[in-house]
């Protein structure tokens, strides 16, 4: 099954309003990361996690290991937020792997 | 600003002939990454270098191969292209073994024929 499950998959959001993202793990994540593909296929870095929260203007992230599970806040929804968002999970295995999930894809409406 | 550039943007090749792709980070990272990302945007890494080893195949297709120079670049040949290869393969790179943050190439899309 998959080790990194995204939700929700798809995703509008009316411009200004407020949403979370969610990735659950099946693996013991050590670290996560998350990311937005914009429509060039660029992925641009948004976070990178240990547990614990950060924020970073209308985004705010947060990492439970215990629970094994991020989210992802957007606050105040732009047009320019639209696109892929990808979580990624750092396993506990013994070799750096990394695991992605399937991504939301979020479009913001005028 | 970029600092993982990949090269070729796309590449449409045949079925049967041998592509190269080229990625170089100027971030000065020790661990470089390959992954590809199929037509429903899955992502899987491929391939992982530090220091001119390799840390983690994840049972790709043998006609794949990473190519490093130095910890600067890492570039992937394959040898005999198949259809199912059609994708785009990102490049990242990351300051240690996994434990830091990954910073991604542009991608390179290949279309097989």
């Amino acid at each position: 099954g998959d080790k990194v499950k995204q939700s929700p998959s798809a995703l509008s959001l009316q411009e200004g309003t407020n949403s979370a993202l969610r990735c659950n793990f099946s693996i013991a994540a050590t670290t996560v990361q998350w990311f937005l593909q914009n429509p060039r296929g660029s992925l641009i870095n948004l976070f990178y996690l240990v547990p614990g929260t950060k924020e970073n203007g209308r985004l705010k992230s947060a990492f439970d290991s215990k629970e094994s599970y991020s989210t992802l806040h957007i606050r105040d929804a732009q047009l320019e937020d639209s696109g892929t968002y990808f979580c990624a999970a750092e396993g506990d295995t013994g070799y750096q792997n990394f695991y992605f999930g399937k991504g939301t894809s979020l479009t913001v409406i005028p | 600003e970029t600092a993982v550039f990949q090269t070729p943007n796309y590449h449409v090749t045949q079925v049967g002939n041998e592509v190269s792709f080229n990625c170089k980070q100027t971030l000065g990272h020790d661990t470089m990454y390959w992954y590809k990302q199929d037509s429903k945007k899955l992502l899987k890494i491929m391939f992982s270098y530090n220091n001119k080893q390799l840390i983690v195949n994840e049972t790709v297709p043998r006609r794949f191969s990473p190519q490093s120079s130095d910890k600067a670049h890492l570039n992937l040949r394959i040898k005999s292209v198949e259809p199912e290869d059609s994708a785009v393969y990102l490049c990242a790179s990351s300051d240690d073994w996994g434990g830091y943050e990954q910073y991604f190439g542009p991608g390179t899309r290949l279309t097989v024929l």
